[in-house]
């Protein structure tokens, strides 16, 4: 199985702060990689698919970028919305899985 | 695009239980649809994904054996099943959807079904 990382595993901000998280495969993954956002109480919602495509009807303030086995989610200008958990999930081959996760909470 | 999942369930270890995603606003058929589990305050885990046309489907070698997937297309349903649960299965489980093939990102989930095992 593909293992994948996640840094921080945490991370307190401001709201208007730049903001990156970065995923880890252990194999080359090309760009079979999605981003997800989890709020408390509610399912997870797809954010960025294939590395750096941005999901219809997500912000722009959410880019991604990487390929192979390095990746990153970056948030430009962070909102109060975007206090979350945030996954990222490899689906080069099976079985799928996810990073631990990245949880934004307010500085 | 929706995906309504079954209520929450409270069952006793070594009962059975099939939670049910029904899906709606597109063809069922036409779209892999997969399972995954959350445990309380972890993370997510990706379970296995079924087919509708065929049934084809691909276990998680951690949930081989462990559960069951199935769908009845007739009612565009999918179910996650087990036959004999145990404390550990404790968890919320979603179904979602692939939005292209086999090896695909998922782009619409269920709302989550919180399954919870104790004696």
């Amino acid at each position: 199985a593909i293992w994948m990382t996640q840094s921080p595993s945490s991370l307190s901000a401001s709201t208007g702060d730049r903001v990156t998280i970065t995923c880890r495969a252990s194999q080359d993954i090309s760009s079979y990689l999605g981003w997800y956002q989890q709020k408390p109480g509610k399912a997870p919602e797809l954010l960025i698919y294939a590395a750096s495509t941005l999901q219809s009807g997500v912000p722009s303030r959410f880019s991604g970028s990487g390929s192979g086995t390095d990746f990153t989610l970056t948030i430009s200008c962070l909102q109060s919305e975007d206090f979350a958990t945030y996954y990222c999930q490899q689906y080069y081959s099976y079985p799928f899985t996810f990073g631990p996760g990245t949880k934004v909470d307010i500085k | 695009v929706q995906l309504v999942q079954s209520g929450a369930e409270v069952k006793k270890p070594g009962e059975s239980l099939k939670i049910s995603c029904k899906a709606s606003g597109y063809t069922f058929t036409n779209y892999w649809i997969g399972w995954v589990r959350q445990m309380p305050g972890k993370g997510l885990e990706w379970m296995g994904i079924i087919y509708p046309l065929d049934s084809d489907i691909t276990y998680s070698p951690s949930f081989q054996g462990q559960v069951t997937i199935s769908v009845d297309k007739s009612i565009s349903t999918a179910y996650l099943q087990w036959r004999s649960l145990k404390a550990s299965d404790t968890a919320m489980y979603y179904c979602a959807r692939l939005a292209t093939s086999s090896t695909s990102w998922s782009d619409s989930w269920g709302q989550g079904t919180l399954v919870t095992v104790s004696s």
